[in-house]
């Protein structure tokens, strides 16, 4: 009964630094998405796909980019850490939209950027 | 651009009160608003409202959706230590969701 599994929990990186971030779903959802959640400012989509070799900018793309080679993952990438980075990283899915689908969310990559 | 406004952003309430939590939105393509509760870690679903489903009701926790007046409001009667945690309403339109900032909700014994 996994969920959304998000991997690693907590990651400590240097300015410059790359590395990627996984999320991988078992509930066979068709959408993905990747948010970042910084104090104050609640949960800001960063980018999101609709579907197996699909993905598109949110909120706040800049800095990130994505890939969707398989239905059940989704993995964000920092080519080039920098602190304006330092952050919660959550993963979510759903499994369509229409109306509007409940997002089911992952524990979230604490991620800090020196 | 879509925005989405919560109030209060904190709350300190004694065990047994009645809270009122706020949600105001403005959106171009208004699909449904979702209540989240968020603990330690991941959020968890709560409700969904859309246009055919305005008023939902779990246990001590209820919400409904003004459509016109574009808000939504969610209650929690007879509060619990359990239920210290931050709320967060979201909008959906078209494909995606926008959060609000959440309100920080603790309730003491």
């Amino acid at each position: 009964n996994a969920g959304v599994t998000q991997t690693p929990k907590f990651r400590v990186l240097k300015t410059g630094q790359s590395m990627t971030l996984l999320c991988a779903q078992d509930m066979n959802h068709e959408y993905m998405y990747w948010y970042r959640q910084d104090p104050g400012m609640g949960l800001r989509l960063i980018h999101y796909s609709v579907g197996e070799g699909t993905t598109a900018k949110g909120e706040v793309p800049d800095g990130y980019n994505v890939s969707r080679l398989k239905k059940q993952n989704f993995l964000l990438g920092l080519e080039s850490a920098a602190p304006s980075q330092t952050s919660v990283y959550f993963c979510a899915s759903s499994r369509g939209t229409g109306g509007g689908q409940p997002q089911h969310f992952g524990d979230g990559t604490r991620l800090s950027i020196l | 651009e879509d925005k989405v406004v919560q109030s209060p952003l904190s709350l300190v309430v004694h065990e047994g009160d009645t809270v009122t939590l706020n949600c105001s939105y403005e959106v171009t393509n208004f699909r449904s608003l979702l209540w989240y509760k968020q603990e330690k870690k991941a959020p968890t679903f709560l409700f969904m409202l859309t246009s055919s489903g305005i008023e939902k009701k779990s246990g001590r926790l209820s919400s409904i959706l003004d459509k016109k007046e574009l808000f939504s409001i969610l209650n929690i009667t007879a509060t619990q230590t359990g239920d210290s945690a931050i709320y967060l309403c979201a909008e959906f339109s078209g494909s995606r969701l926008t959060f609000g900032e959440g309100t920080q909700l603790t309730v003491n014994p």
